[in-house]
Parts: structure tokens; C-alpha cells; sequence
């Protein structure tokens, strides 16, 4: 069955400071990874995609990792900030269509001053 | 959200009733995806279209319909066969179903049924 773990489930940092989280998977076959942010109440938005032959990621603070190797995905947020404060999600597609989508239950990061 | 809409933002029912929800977007994507959302799970796929006059059951298909009568317009029934309504919405779409391009979401419905 295909799977999609995140660590830690919550976490919370002081302002300015930097973080990483964690996604593990065992979708098979591979085809992209993607990280979404979601602040309460509205719906994700994309930061990164990455296709198996990329292995790093960056959009602004964030800085998605890929491991296809060992399964692996880190999002990595730089400075935060409490606009940062959002649950984040890790989504695995497998080959075929978009419809083939496995969803992470999410980080929750709250920053705090 | 990208061009996608999702309305109404909040929605009451009482059981034994159905509801719709509306989800528009004028990205011109072929494709459009509705998802749940529970408190910790990951997504789920209710239903997708991949274009005008198509769609497919998702994962958790039971108690929902849907129609795609038009590119814009893919709206969702949740029916009173679907035993645990309560839950927040999301309708996605995406340039096509091919597996490479992103999925833009919508703002969401939350929909509670007592």
C-alpha cells in the first residue's frame, strides 16, 4: 500500500530560526514529490515539485531535498517567519495520472516570537 | 488559490439532506479533483475528471456524485448515503491528468452536518 509519513506531526520554533521536516514514502512507481502549505482553514498551495532526477529544490526560505534512493524528502524553511505558521504537506504521485496522488498528514509548524 | 473558487465557505445541513458544492476555475485546466480533508489524515480523492463529460471515482467515492457539464464547473453532492459528511472540502485542478503538472486548490467548504 502506498505511504506517505511525516515527522515531526507538530513543531514549534522561535522567529528567525530555521527548520526541517521530514517525509518518508513507499509510493512506488516514483514520479514527483511535492511539498504544499496549508494555513488553517484554506486550501494548499504549492512550494516545490520534484521529479526523481532532482534531488534539491529551492523557492525563496524553502529548500525541498529528494532522496529517491532511500525514500526520502526534507522541506527545509530558512529565517522563519510567523507567516511561516502552517501545517505542511507531503504529496507523492506514482506514475500514471495526477489522480494517483498519496498524502502526508502534515507537519504542523508554528512560529513563535 | 490560484483562479479557483469555492463557495460557500461554510455550510450547515441537517442529516437526511443532501448538499452541493460549487467549485469553479477559470484556468482553463481540463482536469478537476475533489478531495476531504479530515483532522489527521492526508487527503482523500473523492472524484475526478479528467474532461468535460468525464469523471471517475476516487478512494471514497460512496454517499458523493458529481457532474462536469462544463470545463469551469465541477460541482459536488454529498447525498445522505454518506455516513460521516462532516468534513472540510477541497476542490483541485490541475492543466490535464498527466501526473507531472501541479494541482491548484481552492479555498475550501467546510461542511457540517447535524
Amino acid at each position: 500500500k502506498n505511504q506517505v509519513e511525516q515527522s515531526p506531526q507538530s513543531l514549534i520554533i522561535l522567529e528567525g530560526k530555521n527548520c526541517t521536516l521530514q517525509c518518508n514514502y513507499t509510493v512506488s512507481p516514483f514520479s514527483n514529490l511535492r511539498w504544499y502549505k496549508q494555513d488553517t482553514g484554506r486550501g494548499p498551495v504549492s512550494l516545490t515539485i520534484m521529479t526523481f532526477s532532482e534531488n534539491t529544490k529551492s523557492n525563496g526560505r524553502y529548500t525541498a531535498t529528494l532522496d529517491a534512493d532511500t525514500k526520502q524528502s526534507s522541506l527545509h524553511i530558512t529565517a522563519s517567519q510567523l507567516s511561516d505558521s502552517a501545517s505542511y504537506i507531503c504529496v507523492v504521485n506514482s506514475k500514471g495520472t495526477a489522480s494517483k496522488l498519496t498524502f502526508g498528514t502534515g507537519t504542523r509548524l508554528q512560529v513563535t516570537l | 488559490d490560484g483562479g479557483i473558487t469555492q463557495s460557500p465557505k461554510y455550510l450547515f445541513r441537517k442529516e437526511g439532506q443532501n448538499v452541493t458544492l460549487s467549485c469553479e476555475q477559470n484556468l482553463n485546466h481540463d482536469a478537476m479533483y475533489w478531495y476531504r480533508q479530515d483532522p489527521g489524515q492526508g487527503l482523500r480523492l473523492i472524484y475526478y475528471s479528467q474532461i468535460v463529460n468525464d469523471f471517475q471515482k476516487g478512494d471514497i467515492a460512496e454517499g458523493y456524485s458529481v457532474s462536469r457539464e462544463k470545463k469551469e464547473s465541477f460541482p459536488l453532492t454529498v447525498t445522505s448515503a454518506q455516513k460521516n459528511p462532516t468534513a472540510f472540502y477541497l476542490c483541485a485542478s490541475s492543466i490535464d491528468g498527466e501526473s507531472s503538472y501541479e494541482q491548484y486548490f481552492g479555498p475550501g467548504t467546510r461542511l457540517t452536518v447535524t
